[in-house]
């Protein structure tokens, strides 16, 4: 069990520009989702998916976000047109799809990004 | 709709000293799971423990303790004989078992504990 593994663990852009994260859950996990955690808060939900399909979007979620999980394996979350408001820690976790409520969701390092 | 409620944004404990981190929540599902996770300096989120909305006994993992009061919605941790490396963010999370709120965790403020030699 090597854990959910994120890339890059930083990252700092410019405003307008654009960034991609990249999350590779456990492998058995198919289970997959991105928070966002601003300083001093505790994470917010921003997007589900079970195998390859994207099940669960937040309203956090605008249109400069995407995410994708191709494969059912490593997913990626990509924001356009960086504004400073995104400058956040974003957190990928995974768990399994047996077990409903009792499943811990297992988490990352986090990408923490910072728009100038 | 579910909602965690952290209302101690810092405490300070002793070391070798029991500690509470208190947590309420509010749900509408009728069963529902509840988490706490330690998040330390570096970032990452670890899970501790998990209590069952049905489960009769409060849950137990080494130095953590959940106290469960269902009837006044609240699910505190107790961490026992406190370590230097207990100095961490907690978070209290819950999840439910209705379609909408199945999936996801919904996660309080935190709360920092620092542990003092």
């Amino acid at each position: 069990d090597t854990g959910v593994s994120q890339n890059p663990r930083h990252k700092i852009t410019k405003r307008g520009q654009n960034v991609t994260f990249r999350c590779d859950p456990i492998s058995e996990h198919n289970r997959l989702y991105w928070y966002r955690q601003t300083l001093g808060q505790g994470p917010e939900f921003l997007t589900y998916f079970q195998n390859e399909a994207q099940l669960e979007k937040s309203r956090l979620l605008s249109d400069r976000f995407s995410a994708e999980r191709p494969k059912g394996s490593f997913s990626t979350l990509e924001i356009q047109r960086t504004e400073q408001g995104d400058s956040a820690m974003y957190l990928c976790a995974s768990s399994p799809s047996t077990g409903t409520a009792n499943s811990p969701l297992h988490f990352g390092n986090g990408t923490r990004l910072t728009v100038t | 709709a579910q909602k965690i409620t952290q209302t101690q944004p810092g405490m300070f404990v002793q070391e070798k000293e029991a500690v509470t981190l208190d947590c309420t929540y509010d749900t509408s599902d009728p069963s529902y799971g509840l988490f706490w996770y330690k998040q330390p300096s570096s970032g990452e989120m670890i899970f501790l423990i998990y209590q069952g909305s049905y489960d009769q006994q409060n849950a137990t993992e080494g130095r953590y303790s959940l106290n469960f009061q269902k009837a006044r919605k609240s699910a505190n941790l107790v961490i026992s004989a406190s370590q230097l490396g207990d100095s961490a963010m907690y978070f209290c999370a819950m999840r439910g078992t209705t379609s909408g709120s199945a999936r996801q965790l919904t996660f309080g403020s935190g709360t920092q504990l620092t542990v003092l030699p």
